[in-house]
């Protein structure tokens, strides 16, 4: 049961536009999401993250959107950065540090 | 201030072996979480210590095993390595148990069952 899904597999767009990454969850009880940013054989880093009582949560380039009816988060970097090609994972918790990942979106930056 | 370290950075064992993997969480925080990711399963998390006592426990079999120590600095045990268990082991450690903060990744740990 994949409670933290991530439906777009890859992602490009070019220099200084706006990337837009999505996340799905199926849990109600979630109460904390994050986004992580993650690069092969390291360990993820954290971006931005956003309580389940704020719908939106800024942080320079990084905003997080979310819209807890519909059960949905994006992630919004504006303007979008070669350095910002990696995966992107978004997770979710409730109540406890114990983060369920959704299955991460490749974002490719084309200079 | 120091991140998560985690060591060995890199590690091949045979199967029926047994490894123990090592992380040092940021100065102040007890809260260490461990992770594995494999590229069938993505991240998963595995179990969860704070103040040396094990809070959470993800769904994997009793061969995963874990300890905090008072210091918080957290080790992890697989025992009878079976192919399967190759992955890469990711330690992360927060502030807080509540759940509504940042988790801190280390580099993680590469294990290679042969």
């Amino acid at each position: 049961d994949q409670q933290v899904k991530q439906n777009s597999p890859s992602l490009s767009v070019q220099e200084g536009r706006i990337s837009i990454l999505n996340c799905d969850y199926t849990n109600s009880m979630f109460d904390y999401f994050l986004w992580y940013k993650k690069y092969p054989a390291e360990g993820p880093t954290f971006l931005i993250s956003i309580s389940s009582i704020k719908d939106k949560n800024e942080d320079g380039r990084f905003t997080v959107f979310l819209n807890k009816s519909a059960k949905h988060l994006s992630l919004h970097i504006v303007p979008s950065q070669p350095g910002d090609s990696a995966v992107y994972f978004c997770a979710a918790s409730r109540g406890e540090n114990k983060l369920i990942f959704g299955t991460g979106t490749l974002l490719a930056v084309q200079p | 201030k120091a991140g998560v370290t985690q060591t060995p950075r890199y590690l091949i064992k045979t199967r029926g072996q047994q490894v123990t993997l090592s992380c040092s969480p940021i100065s102040g925080h007890r809260s260490v979480s461990w992770y594995q990711q494999t590229p069938g399963q993505g991240l998963q998390f595995l179990f969860e210590y704070f103040s040396e006592t094990q809070r959470n426990k993800g769904n994997f079999p009793g061969r995963f095993s874990g300890r905090q120590f008072s210091n918080s600095r957290s080790e992890m045990n697989v025992s009878t390595l079976e192919l399967g268990d190759s992955a890469l082991y990711l330690c992360a450690s927060s502030l807080l148990a509540s759940g509504d903060n940042e988790q801190f990744f280390g580099p993680g740990t590469r294990l290679t069952v042969l």
